[in-house]
C-alpha cells in the first residue's frame, strides 16, 4: 500500500530556476490538493485539482504551474523559483471530494531556494 | 483576519497533563470540524472529525464544537511524549476545500 508519495525529499536549487515537484497516488482517489507550508503561515493552498486535465487556483498560484494529464500524477512546477518560495510543499489527495471526507498528504517536499 | 485562528504556542506540558487546543473561525457557513495531527517532517495525518456541534471522544481525544460562539477545541487527557506534535484545525461548508488554521505545537515532556 504506497499511498502517496513526493519525490524529491529535499531540493536545493536557485532563483530563477524551474524546479518541479512531483506527487504520485496509487489509490486512483479524484482530488489532488497542493499546499504550502510556512512557519507564522500555516497550510495554504496553491492548486487544486477535481480530476484528470480539471486544475483550478488555491489561496497562492502565483509563480505555479500545475497539470494533471493523469489521475494518478499531479506534479507541481516552480517556472522561475524565487527565494520566497523556499517552503515545505505537501500534496494531498481525497477520493471523492466529500465534505465528510479527510485528506491524504504525503510527506512533503524541503524546497530551499538560494 | 484570518478566517480560522489558532495559537502556533508552542505549549509545553509535563507528561500526564490535560491538554486543551483551541480553533475560532469566522465563517458561519463552516459546518464540519477536523483536528490534523503532524508529527516533524511528515504530512498531517486526520485525528478527529466532528459535524456541526457537540463532542466527540475516541479514547484519549474529545472533540467539542460550540457553533454559537465559533470555537472548536480538542481536549487531550494523560498526555504522552508520543503526542508532542502540531495540531491542525480544519474546517469547511460546502466546498470540499477545508481552510487550516496555523497549527499548534504541542510539547509533552517526561
Amino acid at each position: 500500500d504506497a499511498g502517496i508519495t513526493q519525490s524529491p525529499r529535499y531540493k536545493i536549487t536557485e532563483t530563477g530556476r524551474q524546479v518541479t515537484l512531483m506527487c504520485h497516488q496509487t489509490w486512483s482517489h479524484s482530488y489532488m490538493f497542493w499546499y504550502r507550508q510556512d512557519l507564522g503561515h500555516g497550510l495554504r493552498l496553491i492548486y487544486y485539482s477535481a480530476a484528470a486535465d480539471i486544475t483550478d487556483k488555491g489561496e497562492v498560484p502565483d509563480g505555479y504551474v500545475v497539470s494533471r494529464s493523469k489521475t494518478e500524477n499531479f506534479p507541481l512546477t516552480l517556472e522561475s523559483a524565487t527565494r520566497s518560495q523556499t517552503s515545505v510543499y505537501f500534496c494531498a489527495s481525497s477520493p471523492t471530494g466529500d465534505t465528510n471526507e479527510k485528506l491524504f498528504f504525503g510527506s512533503g517536499t524541503q524546497l530551499s531556494v538560494l | 483576519q484570518k478566517e480560522v485562528e489558532q495559537d502556533p504556542g508552542p505549549l509545553s506540558v509535563p507528561e500526564g497533563a490535560i491538554v486543551s487546543l483551541n480553533c475560532t473561525y469566522s465563517n458561519s457557513a463552516f459546518q464540519y470540524f477536523m483536528w490534523y495531527r503532524q508529527y516533524s517532517r511528515k504530512g498531517p495525518e486526520l485525528l478527529m472529525y466532528t459535524y456541526s456541534s457537540g463532542n466527540k471522544e475516541d479514547g484519549r481525544f474529545t472533540a467539542q464544537v460550540d457553533k454559537s460562539s465559533k470555537y472548536i477545541s480538542l481536549f487531550i487527557r494523560d498526555s504522552q511524549p508520543s503526542d508532542s506534535a502540531t495540531y491542525l484545525c480544519a474546517m469547511r461548508g460546502g466546498s470540499y476545500i477545508p481552510t487550516f488554521g496555523r497549527g499548534t505545537s504541542l510539547i509533552v515532556h517526561p
